[in-house]
């Protein structure tokens, strides 16, 4: 079945420092999601690519699909304590009307201040 | 708020008790979602309802039994959970149950077997 990998697991990082994760699907995607779930919160949603090469950005926050779209990258310039928490990716992949969405294993980030 | 709520929040249960978990949807979606949370294993998909039929049971074991009555409500009933089955239970919705749609969750019941 349909696998998305994410690394690196935990990530500890200054403030102030970048942080980057990297998703990395086993098969072509038709768009990917990211997703941020907050220490003891829930997952919301923060962006969705679909074009092949496709960079978006948000503030600190750089969004990348990859050209061969099986993998992914979230980038923050910056970081702030803010930004903690947990980043998933979450692939989509099917036919359409028979598409899935599957989750990545996520990444945690820490800040210290 | 998503629009999406969950309750309860927090459930204690023993072994042999009967639980059900609630979640309502007041977006207008018509796909929900249940995942389990736990730390071994992130963000586990376990039921699909596309318009209140399932579409996508992920090998989840009996004892956990879904229900969706229409497409704003979506349970979770529980009966002779084991304590591995302690997680955090998240509800999801979309507009479809297509790859590309934005899943929006609720805040999840905190779920304790002893």
């Amino acid at each position: 079945g349909q696998q998305v990998m994410q690394i690196p697991q935990y990530q500890h990082v200054q403030e102030g420092e970048d942080f980057t994760t990297y998703c990395n699907s086993s098969t072509t995607l038709s768009n990917i999601q990211w997703y941020k779930q907050r220490p003891g919160g829930h997952p919301v949603f923060l962006i969705q690519l679909v074009k092949s090469g496709e960079v978006k950005k948000q503030k600190r926050l750089t969004f990348q699909f990859g050209e061969a779209k099986k993998n992914s990258s979230l980038h923050i310039t910056a970081t702030q304590t803010t930004d903690v928490g947990t980043y998933f990716c979450a692939g989509g992949k099917g036919n359409f009307g028979n598409e899935k969405l599957t989750f990545g294993t996520g990444t945690r980030l820490t800040i210290i201040p | 708020e998503t629009g999406v709520t969950q309750t309860p929040r927090h459930l204690v249960m023993g072994m042999t008790n009967k639980k059900s978990l609630k979640c309502e949807q007041h977006l207008g979606h018509n796909a929900m979602y249940w995942y389990k949370q736990s730390a071994k294993k992130p963000l586990e998909l376990m039921f699909v309802y596309n318009f209140k039929e399932q579409t996508e049971n992920n090998s989840v074991p009996s004892r956990f039994s879904p229900e969706c009555p229409n497409s704003s409500h979506l349970f979770l009933h529980l009966h002779t959970l084991q304590p591995e089955d302690s997680a955090l239970y998240l509800c999801a919705s979309s507009l479809g149950s297509s790859g590309g749609e934005t899943q929006y969750f609720g805040p999840g019941t905190r779920l304790l077997v002893l």
